[in-house]
């Protein structure tokens, strides 16, 4: 038990354009989710708290104007980077809890902006 | 924010050898956790240290958990090749919604 899935697992995009990233719970309600980014060698990141049903929580430094956060059920949160640039190219990860502490992470996507 | 640090940041071993890693954390506590990742891929969580805690065990995993020195330690037992990953401490302030405060990782490269 206790799967998020997050689609797409790889992406290639062209400067300038948007992508959107889905993170879901298949067998359990996330009202929180967690958005985490990663660059090459480096550690997990933070970027946002998702929220069902109310704004995102970024982080410091974090642009929330560029990374759009929306979570409109209680099972799906989704990542929008807009106007991606080379430099937005990283590995976004989604981590949700279904309670007693376990937390369970999407099988990550890869984002590689040209 | 990241509050863990993890050393070594990479360690390289013979396999069979015993592999210790240590984390260290800044602020108190819920609980700590340990994760690996496979290169470019999602974490798997490995084991979950409670802050009441001090030791706990699973399969050739060791996990302590010193709260005084706000320090962790991961000792994986007798390594084997497919143990080759990195491996994060995470931590967890409070209990509730809260997200998951992940340290710098320690690259692992077991031997054959």
């Amino acid at each position: 038990g206790a799967v998020v899935s997050q689609h797409p697992s790889r992406v290639i995009c062209k400067s300038g354009t948007s992508v959107k990233i889905e993170c879901r719970s298949l067998d359990f309600q996330a009202t929180t989710m967690f958005w985490y980014r990663q660059f090459p060698k480096q550690s997990l990141m933070l970027m946002a708290t998702s929220n069902e049903g109310s704004k995102a929580t970024y982080e410091q430094g974090v642009e929330k104007d560029k990374f759009l956060i929306n979570h409109a059920s209680l099972t799906l949160s989704t990542l929008t980077v807009t106007s991606a640039h080379p430099e937005d190219s990283s590995f976004y990860i989604c981590s949700a809890t279904p309670g007693n502490y376990g937390y369970t992470f999407g099988s990550g996507t890869r984002l590689t902006v040209v | 924010s990241q509050q863990g640090e993890e050393d070594p940041q990479a360690l390289s071993i013979q396999e069979g050898e015993n592999a210790t890693m240590n984390c260290s954390y800044k602020t108190s506590i819920n609980n700590l956790q340990w994760y690996r990742q496979n290169s470019g891929r999602g974490l798997v969580h490995l084991i979950l240290i409670r802050s009441n805690e001090r030791e706990k065990h699973s399969g050739r995993l060791r996990v302590t958990l010193d709260t005084s020195k706000k320090s962790s330690s991961l000792l994986i037992t007798a390594s084997r090749a497919a143990d080759t990953a990195s491996y994060f401490c995470a931590t967890l302030r409070v209990s509730g919604n809260t997200p998951l405060v992940f340290g710098k990782g320690t690259r692992l490269s077991v031997i054959a």
